[in-house]
This record gives C-alpha cells, structure tokens and sequence, in this order.
C-alpha cells in the first residue's frame, strides 16, 4: 500500500516563527498536494506539485510556499506563522497515470500557532 | 466547478445499507463525481468515482441519476468502521479536488 508520511503529528509553534511541514511518499508519485483542514470548511488546497521542482498555487496559497527538490518529498514552508494559521495539515499524493487517479493521504499535522 | 450539496449528518443502523445522497445540480458533462470519506484523526480515503454510469467496487455503489444532477453513495452492509465525514466531489479530474464539509455517517450498533 502507498504511505505518506507527515514529519510531526503535533506541531506548537510562535507567531514569527519559520515553520516547515515535511511529506514523503513511497509509491513514486508524480502529484503531491498539501491542504489544510478547518472546523466548518473543510478541507482547502494550498499548493501542489506535478513534479520535481514544479509547484502551482491552491486556492489558499498566501502566507505559505513550498519546495519539491526530490519526487518523494514536499515541505510546506510557513515563512513567519501567523495564529489564523493553526490548522490541521495534510499532505497527498497520486500518480499522473491517468486523470482520475486516486489520492493517498498522510495522518495530517495538527499546528498550533501560539 | 460543480459545487455539490450533502445532508450535515446521518444515522446507519449496523449491517444496514447506507444511502448517502449528494446533490450537483449544476454538474457539466466532463464533470466526474468523486467520493472520499475521512475517518476522525486519519486523513480522507478514496472510496469511488463515476461519470454517468453506475460503478462498484469492493467499498460501496455509486449510482448516478440519468440527469447526473445527484448521486446516491451506498455502502450495502454498514459496520461501526464506517463510520466518518463522507465528502462528495465534483471535478473534471482528480488533480485539484475541492473537499466540502461532507456527511458525517454515524453507525448505530
């Protein structure tokens, strides 16, 4: 089975703070995908990746960026955390096989912005 | 994109099917329907998808009305693990998915 993999379960970090998110999938993916999960919205893209050093914006990209220097690996980077950043992160893959193809979700990354 | 509508919640005797409806009214034709279901502390799980006509697999049936202005997920024996947020999607692929707040599927012993 495809696993992806979030860095931490649990994050608390200040406000300021330079925040990194890792992800690592082990099927070989092209995609991957971070999104973030609030109360009442849902889940909501923020950026993804078609391949290595690619990335295109969400539909919330502001505030965040991302890097893609290995297929296996995509890091969400908080540049200087804000408290409306406290969210639950989860990180995706899928393969470019087809149009349709499934996506595989890490456990999520709960942050707390102090 | 489509935007879909779904129920906030629902209650599935055990070994019951499960009928969870969703709503498209304004679907486009190259438009496929994607459901995930997120279990609590895990991240969403793909469970099926569909066109026009009616698919199943080792999860659920996803039946789609002739109109394809609504779709019915049905898991046929339900059990306590299925119980979680159920997310209809309307999308032309799978890349860019918007997940709405869902059905939360609550499965009664």
């Amino acid at each position: 089975d495809v696993k992806v993999t979030q860095s931490s379960r649990y994050l608390v970090k200040r406000t300021g703070e330079k925040v990194f998110l890792e992800c690592v999938q082990d099927m070989d993916h092209e995609n991957m995908f971070w999104y973030r999960q609030d109360p009442g919205l849902g889940l909501r893209l923020i950026y993804f990746s078609y391949d290595v050093k690619m990335k295109e914006k969400g539909d919330i990209p502001e505030g965040y960026s991302v890097s893609r220097e290995k297929k296996e690996r995509f890091s969400l980077i908080l540049e200087s955390a804000s408290t409306n950043q406290t969210s639950m992160y989860l990180c995706a893959s899928s393969s470019s096989a087809g149009s349709h193809e499934k996506l595989f979700f890490g456990s999520g990354t709960q942050l707390s912005v102090l | 994109d489509a935007k879909t509508t779904q129920p906030p919640s629902m209650d599935c005797a055990e070994g019951r099917a499960a009928n969870l409806p969703c709503n498209h009214s304004t679907i486009s034709g190259n438009e496929y329907v994607y459901w995930y279901r997120q279990i609590h502390s895990q991240g969403p799980q793909y469970i099926i998808h569909g066109l026009k006509n009616n698919e199943t697999n080792e999860m659920a049936s996803l039946i789609i009305t002739e109109d394809r202005k609504s779709s019915t997920l049905i898991l046929p024996h339900a059990t306590l693990r299925d119980t979680a947020v159920y997310y209809c999607i309307v999308r032309v692929a799978s890349n860019n998915l918007f997940f709405g707040t869902g059905t939360r599927l609550t499965v009664i012993p």
